[in-house]
């Protein structure tokens, strides 16, 4: 069984640029969530997809945005990057968008760097 | 405005001594309180769970307790191993499809 993983692993663009970053499901999981990790702080939720379709967002602006895929990965991508997008983008996938939480198993996240 | 405390940003406890990590919630609608761990280079680990109806969970050495009316969450782990030492995270969920993190305290065991 494939775990959750996450591309790249590290990234390094400039203010105002634009960023993809990827998220493949652990095998049979239908539901991924992003979450933003600053440094010092714990992981803030961004959104969740769930069937290709936005299924919740946190306190974001919409130059985040996403995508999932029929095969349920999924794509973060954020516009206009700014310093304080700097931070560890983390992904988790699930069996389904709710129950137990200790369904979201957490990918190993993708360091990015806003110069 | 942080929902979920985690106020202590470091702990070192003994190899076979108990370890206690605390966090505080705001939100009364939290139902099910969680505990992950985090490695460097890794993403977190789910550890154990509770859901508002109970107020403790054992699983081996970890032992989750809630008090709703502290709105407090603990995590013991009894005895520490040198394995243990990594960031643990508290999250709170409402029934929503997304949970709020502390901040995390890092613990380090010594052996």
């Amino acid at each position: 069984e494939t775990g959750v993983t996450q591309s790249p692993t590290h990234l390094i663009k400039t203010r105002g640029q634009q960023v993809t970053l990827r998220c493949s499901s652990q095998s049979g999981h239908n539901t991924v969530s992003w979450y933003q990790q600053a440094l010092g702080q714990g992981p803030q939720f961004i959104f969740q997809y769930y069937r290709e379709e936005e299924n919740g967002r946190g306190n974001f602006p919409p130059r985040f945005s996403g995508l999932q895929f029929p095969n349920y990965s999924s794509e973060l991508n954020v516009n206009a990057l700014e310093l304080d997008d700097s931070a560890l983008y983390l992904c988790a996938s699930s069996l389904s968008p709710s129950g137990a939480y200790n369904e979201q198993f957490f990918g190993p996240g993708t360091r990015l760097t806003v110069l | 405005d942080q929902q979920v405390k985690q106020n202590s940003p470091s702990l070192s406890v003994q190899e076979g001594r108990i370890s206690i990590l605390n966090c505080d919630y705001t939100n009364s609608m939290f139902d099910y309180f969680l505990w992950y761990k985090k490695y460097p280079a890794e993403g977190p680990t789910f550890l154990i769970s509770i859901s508002s109806i109970k107020d403790k969970n054992e699983d081996g050495r970890f032992t989750v307790f809630l008090n709703k009316s502290a709105k407090h969450l603990s995590l013991h782990i009894v005895p520490s191993q040198p394995g243990d030492s990594a960031v643990y995270f508290c999250a709170e969920g409402s029934g929503a499809n997304n949970l709020f993190f502390g901040t995390g305290t890092r613990l380090t065991v010594i052996p």
